[in-house]
């Protein structure tokens, strides 16, 4: 089946010490998204590619960084994770035609702890 | 700018209850409108979509419709089964070329056998 795939589910690192996240996707679709939802809460756009252009959110910490190498994967990097930076990070995926925007698509997410 | 309001939660029901979780939004021009679902240690799920006014999107036993004169889009299950229980988020995405989603602070849903 067609989807955005997520890896790993669980990620454990250090405080301060740089981690990167990975997503990618089999649907073809030119849009990719991360987010950043904690506990309790609606998941916080961070940022996304419309194809190999990226669009940074203004409250966006200099600290997460993307990139997106082709189509098919897009990874994360924190630089340098703080204990507010633990949360689930999901992927998500769309196509956009001709401005109006289809659906999202999300993997499972990571669920980042820092110790 | 834009904004989802969703009803507040927890909502806790008995199975085969009939269930509405409200959803107003704020936006200009014609949003498109979405309800998705999360289940427990997962990702989040299209559950359904509208695309313009008087739209009814269904799937699942589930249903919404956009109002415009009401700036609403509404969940509705007639029946509940206890593996509905999740989060459901309320999200719309701008006319024109924005392509965020703008989130509802989700409504967590139990459901009792």
């Amino acid at each position: 089946d067609a989807m955005v795939i997520q890896n790993p589910r669980y990620q454990v690192t250090q405080f301060g010490k740089p981690v990167t996240l990975s997503c990618s996707q089999t649907l073809n679709h030119n849009v990719m998204y991360w987010y950043q939802q904690k506990s309790s809460q609606a998941p916080k756009l961070l940022f996304h590619y419309y194809d190999k252009d990226f669009n940074n959110e203004a409250d966006t910490p200099d600290n997460f960084q993307s990139r997106r190498p082709n189509t098919s994967f897009c990874f994360l990097d924190i630089r340098s994770p703080g204990l507010g930076d633990a949360a689930m990070y999901l992927c998500a995926t769309s196509r956009a035609l001709g401005g109006r925007n289809q659906p999202q698509h999300f993997g499972d997410g990571t669920r980042l702890s820092i110790l | 700018g834009n904004s989802v309001t969703q009803m507040e939660g927890p909502v806790t029901l008995s199975e085969e209850a009939f269930l509405t979780i409200n959803c107003t939004y704020t936006a200009t021009g014609y949003p498109s409108l979405f309800w998705y679902v999360q289940y427990p240690g997962e990702g989040l799920q299209l559950l359904l979509k509208a695309t313009k006014a008087d739209d009814k999107g269904s799937n699942k036993g589930f249903e919404a419709t956009y109002r415009k004169e009401t700036t609403s889009f509404h969940l509705e299950k007639g029946s509940v089964q206890v593996s509905d229980s999740a989060v459901y988020f309320c999200a719309l995405s701008p006319s024109g070329s924005a392509r965020q989603l703008t989130f509802g602070s989700g409504t967590q849903l139990t459901v009792l056998p």
